[in-house]
Formats: C-alpha cells, structure tokens, sequence
C-alpha cells in the first residue's frame, strides 16, 4: 500500500464549478499537510500548508485535513481556465519524512 | 517569500557526457535539499536528499555513482548525471529547505534533460 493515494483523474470542469481534490493516507506519523500546483514542465508551487485537522482558506482555495479519517481535500471556489494544472498532495512527518501524492490532473473548460 | 533558483531549466546532450544541475537558495540557508525526478505524468519520485556538508542519503534503487550530490555551501546543491544515456531522460527538480523544519517546502523550477 502506497503511503499516500491520490486519484490521478484527469479531472474535467466547466469554468465557474467547485472542484474537489482528495487524498488518502495510511501513516499516522504525517503531521504536516501541503497542496502544490503543478503546471506542465514547471516545478511544484506551494498553495496550502496546514498541520491540524479542520479547514485553511486562501482566497478560492480551501484545504480540508481529517486526521481521524486519514483524509485530505483541496476546494477549489469559482474556478477558472487558469487553474488547469497538476495538483500533487504532500506530506510530511515530524521526522522531516516527506511523501507525494501522483497527483490528479485538472482541466477547467472556458 | 523563498526562492529556489535552479538552472539550466533545459539541456540536450550526448549520450556518455555528464550534465550538471545547480540549486540555489537565494533568500534562505537550505540546509537540507531534496533531488526529484518526473517522469511524464507521474508524480515525483524522491532521488535523494543532501545535508550542507555531508554526503547525500540516497533513495533505493539510485545509483549514487551515475547521480552526484554535491551540497558544499548552504545555498547551493549540485546533481551531476555522469555518463548520461537516454533513460535518464526525465524533468529533475531540486527542493529546499530551512532550518526551521519545513522541509520540501520550495521547489526549484525543474531542469529538463534530454540525452541523445
């Protein structure tokens, strides 16, 4: 079992639609949430960083942790052609061990 | 907010040289740095990870012989794929961190390498 699932999709939304982005996990040591955005032949970009169960909100996008469930979500509000990229979940323990998600690929249609 | 700088962002060689990738912080000590490697729409897959000063801890399946970490200063870590052949085709991506912890946090913006 890998450490960290993450349905690759691709996703397909119209422009203006809430997505939904999830990721599962099996090791309680994670303790440190991220989300990047990946955009094609680009590094990683950080867009959420959270470390406790409950929601972080910035701007359109919203991350989601449910410790007890093992389950981690990004919101994305309103979305716009802009957002078609990569999105890869991460994690990390308090030992600085730190895993991927295979990341879902997103497309929002103008 | 921190950079990663990492250059070249794309380089053609010939098969049997050696390509070198830098990696730089430019507005923090990374005191640690991390070595992906991206294969077409597959996630990124951990290389190994340098310490400023030591020798890096290699992922298995590595060969530490072919990938050559050098992290001599606290700004910058050096990839070096010696005698590059056409597998090692692939986007390589440098990651750094503080020693505040937060590793993995800020990525370099990928190195493209095609060997022919």
């Amino acid at each position: 079992q890998k450490e960290v699932e993450q349905d690759p999709g691709p996703l397909s939304v119209p422009e203006g639609a809430i997505v939904s982005l999830n990721c599962t996990y099996s090791n309680s040591a994670f303790q440190y949430f991220m989300w990047y955005r990946q955009y094609s032949r680009k590094g990683p970009e950080l867009l959420m960083y959270t470390y406790s169960s409950g929601n972080k909100e910035d701007g359109r996008f919203t991350a989601q942790v449910d410790k007890s469930s093992k389950y981690i979500s990004l919101f994305i509000r309103d979305s716009q052609p802009s957002d078609s990229a990569t999105y890869l979940c991460a994690m990390q323990t308090t030992g600085n061990q730190f895993y991927f998600g295979t990341g879902t690929s997103l497309t929002v249609i103008p | 907010g921190a950079v990663v700088s990492q250059h070249p962002s794309w380089v053609i060689c010939k098969s049997g040289t050696s390509v070198k990738i830098e990696c730089r912080s430019l507005d923090f000590q990374a005191t640690t740095m991390f070595w992906y490697r991206q294969f077409p729409k597959q996630s990124l897959m951990l290389m190994a990870t340098s310490n400023e000063g030591s020798k890096a801890t290699y992922e298995q399946g590595v060969e530490k012989d072919k990938f050559l970490i050098n992290h001599a200063s606290l700004t910058l870590s050096t990839l070096t794929v010696t005698s590059a052949h056409p597998e090692d085709s692939s986007f390589y991506i440098c990651s750094a961190g503080d020693r505040l912890g937060f590793y993995g946090y800020t990525f370099g913006s990928g190195t493209r390498l095609t060997v022919v």
